[in-house]
């Protein structure tokens, strides 16, 4: 069985452009998280899926971050405009849903902004 | 708000020798705990979790106990291989693993020869 998917892998852009990261999910998976990692930090929820409805947004940056789940299965997060403090590792996560599952972590994105 | 503070890193070992490292956690209600591994270049795997007090958590020759009176979730391992050498970060969740985790910052392990 397939992993968490995500691209790209590394990603080096300078700042006020705009960048985005893909998520595909587990199959059958209805929760998707995404994750922002600082380094040498724990990861921090950024949002919370389930299915296409955003439940848990509320650590999301709306001025510049957005994020889309469009028919319930991969995932878009969007910067735009990319500022310096951005650069971090962006984790998508799935689980199959409820409160009881194992969220399960892709490899992540590694954002570096010039 | 919840919490978790783990030991500072890296923490550097010879092979065979014990492991601890230390978690404690603040949360409201009565949290899930559990520990994640992170080996270079990959996703964040579960380790191991316990989701109520007395628990005890293993998988790979890995421990934990979930203490409420001391609210802590210590890692051990009684023989460390260098192919445990990861960061390890503790976690927890106030709606079982399927809501959102909080985490600490992570520990290093190096496990040398």
């Amino acid at each position: 069985e397939a992993g968490v998917v995500q691209s790209p892998r590394y990603k080096i852009i300078e700042k006020k452009q705009p960048v985005a990261f893909w998520c595909n999910p587990i199959s059958g998976h209805n929760t998707l998280y995404w994750y922002l990692q600082n380094l040498g930090q724990g990861p921090e929820l950024l949002i919370r899926y389930e299915n296409e409805e955003a439940v848990d947004d509320s650590q999301l940056p709306k001025d510049r971050f957005s994020a889309e789940r469009l028919k319930g299965v991969d995932s878009t997060l969007k910067i735009q405009p990319a500022e310096l403090g951005d650069s971090a590792v962006y984790l998508c996560a799935s689980s199959l849903g409820g409160s009881s599952y194992e969220q399960y972590f892709g490899p992540g994105t590694r954002l570096t902004v010039t | 708000g919840n919490s978790v503070t783990q030991m500072e890193g890296p923490v550097t070992l010879s092979e065979e020798a014990f492991l601890t490292i230390n978690c404690t956690y603040t949360a409201t209600g009565y949290p899930s705990l559990f520990w994640y591994v992170q080996y270079p270049g990959e996703g964040l795997q579960l380790l191991l979790k316990a989701t109520k007090a007395d628990d005890k958590g293993s998988n790979k020759g890995f421990e934990a106990t979930y203490r409420k009176e001391t609210t802590s979730f210590h890692l051990e391992k009684g023989s460390v291989q260098v192919s445990d050498s990861a960061v390890y970060f503790c976690a927890l969740s106030t709606g079982g693993g399927g809501n959102k985790l909080t985490f600490g910052t992570g520990t290093q392990l190096k496990v040398e020869l």
